[in-house]
């Protein structure tokens, strides 16, 4: 099965610098990438999602980049704000399952 | 707020009872896929329905079942109950696109 691990598991940064979280897969087969956003006690909430066709999609302060061969995507916050601290998931599917990284807990410090 | 309906928010029981969680998917949506996030496991994937159909399963014990019904609402039933089931329980509802969105959780905890 799918394996999806997930890099730094923490991250504190300074409000207006810029967060990367970094995520890798295993099956070849995943060919959708969401990222989602997990406030504490809160439903987790798509941000941003790509597919394997794509390299690269952003979204105004978020941007994902996929690497296919490397079997590697990566979400990249810049201008950050104290709002966007939260645990940050993100997934590979093939369509019928979805499999999560374990999952980063970002703090942005005013 | 995300269209997904789940009942009941909150859910007390003890170790050996049965339960069931309910999903409302989005209007519109056939899939709907289950997940159980324990604090130290992150989000696992336990099963996803589709049109009513059984489509894939995760790592759901055998305690575990689902189904779901014509009106596209779906359950998940939990019988022998562990202290270690204790968890929120997500379900996420899904279109022809691979998007998919999640309810507010039922939180379990297992006494």
């Amino acid at each position: 099965g799918e394996n999806v691990e997930q890099h730094p598991s923490t991250l504190s940064v300074q409000e207006g610098d810029s967060a990367v979280i970094k995520c890798t897969y295993s099956d070849s087969a995943s060919n959708y990438f969401p990222w989602y956003k997990q406030e504490l006690g809160k439903r987790p909430q798509l941000i941003i999602d790509i597919r394997s066709n794509v390299g690269e999609k952003k979204d105004q302060r978020i941007a994902v980049t996929l690497n296919k061969t490397a079997k590697h995507f990566s979400l990249h916050i810049t201008e950050t704000q104290p709002e966007d601290s939260a645990v940050y998931f993100c997934a590979a599917s093939s369509g019928n399952q979805f499999y999560f990284g374990t999952g980063t807990s970002l703090t942005v410090i005013p | 707020d995300s269209g997904v309906t789940q009942t009941p928010k909150h859910l007390i029981t003890a170790t050996g009872q049965r339960v069931t969680l309910r999903c409302s998917p989005r209007s519109g949506d056939l899939s709907v896929y289950w997940y159980q996030q324990s604090l130290d496991q992150g989000l696992q994937f336990l099963i996803h329905y589709y049109n009513g159909e059984e489509r894939a399963k995760g790592n759901i014990l055998e305690r575990f079942s689902a189904q779901q019904f014509p009106d596209l609402h779906s359950e998940l039933n939990l019988s022998s109950l562990e202290l270690g089931d204790s968890a929120l329980y997500f379900c996420a509802s899904g279109g022809t696109s691979y998007e998919q969105y999640f309810g507010p959780g039922t939180r379990l905890t297992v006494t």
